[in-house]
């Protein structure tokens, strides 16, 4: 069964740095989202992304954060200068339909730690 | 509320059926799913029903829906011990994004 992909599994980065994400989507999708869950709370949504454009972001992907889709099958997060609280799980999803029309289909998820 | 809101803990013993409630928040949300998350794992798509069913079964999986109370629930059937996770109750919200609860964790006992 197609799945998405995301590398790397663990990243471990200085504050400060900058750190892309990387998620390969299934193949047939057309929507891609990133969320994120910190430790011992919530799965947050970040951002959608269709046709080649933000679709939807909430208030925590301000300036810091950008999201490209470099080829036809990689799907990045980029965070500019990394804060202590962007430590957390990051997860990709896909999806062949916008919202709910179809399920949205995650991948294993990026620990990020930022020391 | 404004929140996907589930209860923290549930513990169960294996052979008996597990329950997990979910109340959520937008009347207009089309579909509602159930995740799953083992340890250090991703999100499975446990199942879903769209909101004008009122009851899904999939093999052990019972997802039952309550329109008016926006009270969603599963029930596992015979629970396993690979059955002990975060289970994740969802909704949609607008065109894209889901809303998720804080999850219920399921321990299974022998």
């Amino acid at each position: 069964e197609p799945e998405v992909t995301q590398t790397p599994s663990h990243q471990v980065t200085q504050m400060g740095q900058e750190v892309i994400l990387r998620c390969v989507p299934i193949s047939n999708h057309l929507y891609f989202y990133w969320y994120r869950q910190i430790l011992g709370q919530k799965v947050e949504f970040l951002v959608s992304f269709y046709n080649n454009e933000i679709s939807e972001k909430s208030e925590i992907f301000d300036d810091q954060f950008s999201v490209e889709r470099p080829d036809g099958s990689n799907f990045t997060l980029k965070i500019r200068s990394t804060k202590l609280e962007d430590s957390a799980m990051y997860f990709c999803a896909s999806n062949s339909g916008g919202g709910g029309n179809q399920p949205q289909h995650f991948g294993d998820g990026t620990r990020l730690s930022i020391l | 509320g404004e929140d996907v809101e589930q209860s923290l803990f549930l513990s169960v013993r294996e052979g008996d059926s597990s329950v997990i409630n979910c109340t959520y928040t937008d009347s207009s949300s089309t579909y509602l799913y159930w995740y799953k998350q083992e340890p250090g794992a991703g999100l499975q798509l446990l199942t879903y029903i769209f909101s004008n069913m009122d009851m899904k079964q999939d093999q052990r999986l019972t997802v039952l829906l309550n329109k008016k109370d926006k009270h969603l629930s599963l029930r596992i059937a015979d629970t396993q011990t690979g059955d002990s996770a975060i289970y994740f109750c969802a909704e949609t919200l607008g065109d894209y994004k889901l809303s998720f609860g804080a999850g219920t964790t399921v321990t299974v006992r022998a």
